[in-house]
């Protein structure tokens, strides 16, 4: 059985850096797919973040990039995000998955359960 | 790309049907999925391909549509499809989401 989790802090000070790790069990992070990061904030719609191929090439929104990493380490089976300079705009629900890349929708639906960050 | 929702919210009867559209700022051809997401749940994908049936989802779910303009339907509306629905668009970098539709039971 597949099985994504996210975690990390669940508080962040104001202009300090968020670090989520995302462990992948039961399915190889190896097996091709992109898998990303994707946010909800409070009352709002879903926002992706960002996507990483098991190489190691990453992805990110524009919106996001100049503060945002995200990493993988394929033989711990996890992948990171890291955002820094956070604002209280950056509070929401974090969510890791198996995510869609151009022209390919995601192999399976898989994701984590979701982590909320609060930025105070 | 901008994905256009619509309805943002609506609220229909059990055993009704209802339709979502979602609309691209530019020809994305089929690359257009459909998640449900309930509240405190993590996302469910339900169409990808612009019709295709994720897998384990009932055919009560269909998407159709290509290049601009799509349409999510849901056929015999369940209590357990009160959710927001969402359009995501994967024929670009970066992937875009439409705004939502929150569907809401009579």
């Amino acid at each position: 059985q597949v099985h994504l989790q996210e975690s990390g802090p669940g508080l962040v000070k104001s202009s300090e850096t968020l670090s989520l790790t995302c462990a992948v069990s039961g399915f190889s992070i190896g097996r091709g797919s992109y898998w990303g990061w994707i946010r909800q904030p409070p009352g709002k719609g879903l926002e992706w973040i960002g996507s990483i191929y098991h190489s190691g090439d990453a992805y990110y929104n524009p919106s996001l990039e100049s503060r945002t990493t995200i990493s993988v380490d394929a033989s711990k089976g996890q992948f990171s995000l890291g955002m820094n300079s956070v604002t209280a705009a950056d509070t929401a629900i974090y969510y890791c998955a198996l995510v869609a890349s151009p022209g390919i929708a995601p192999a399976a639906d898989f994701w984590g359960q979701g982590i909320l960050v609060t930025v105070s | 790309i901008q994905m256009t929702q619509s309805p943002s919210s609506l609220s229909a009867s059990l055993g009704d049907r209802v339709i979502i559209t979602c609309q691209a700022s530019q020809d994305i051809f089929k690359y257009l999925s459909w998640y449900q997401h309930k509240e405190g749940t993590a996302p469910r994908l339900l169409i990808y391909d612009a019709s295709k049936l994720g897998a384990g989802v009932p055919s009560r779910f269909s998407g159709s549509g290509s290049g601009t303009d799509f349409t999510f339907s849901i056929d015999y509306l369940q209590p357990e499809d009160l959710a927001t629905y969402y359009c995501q668009q994967y024929d670009d970098l970066p992937l875009s989401f439409g705004g939502g539709t929150k569907v809401e039971i009579k």
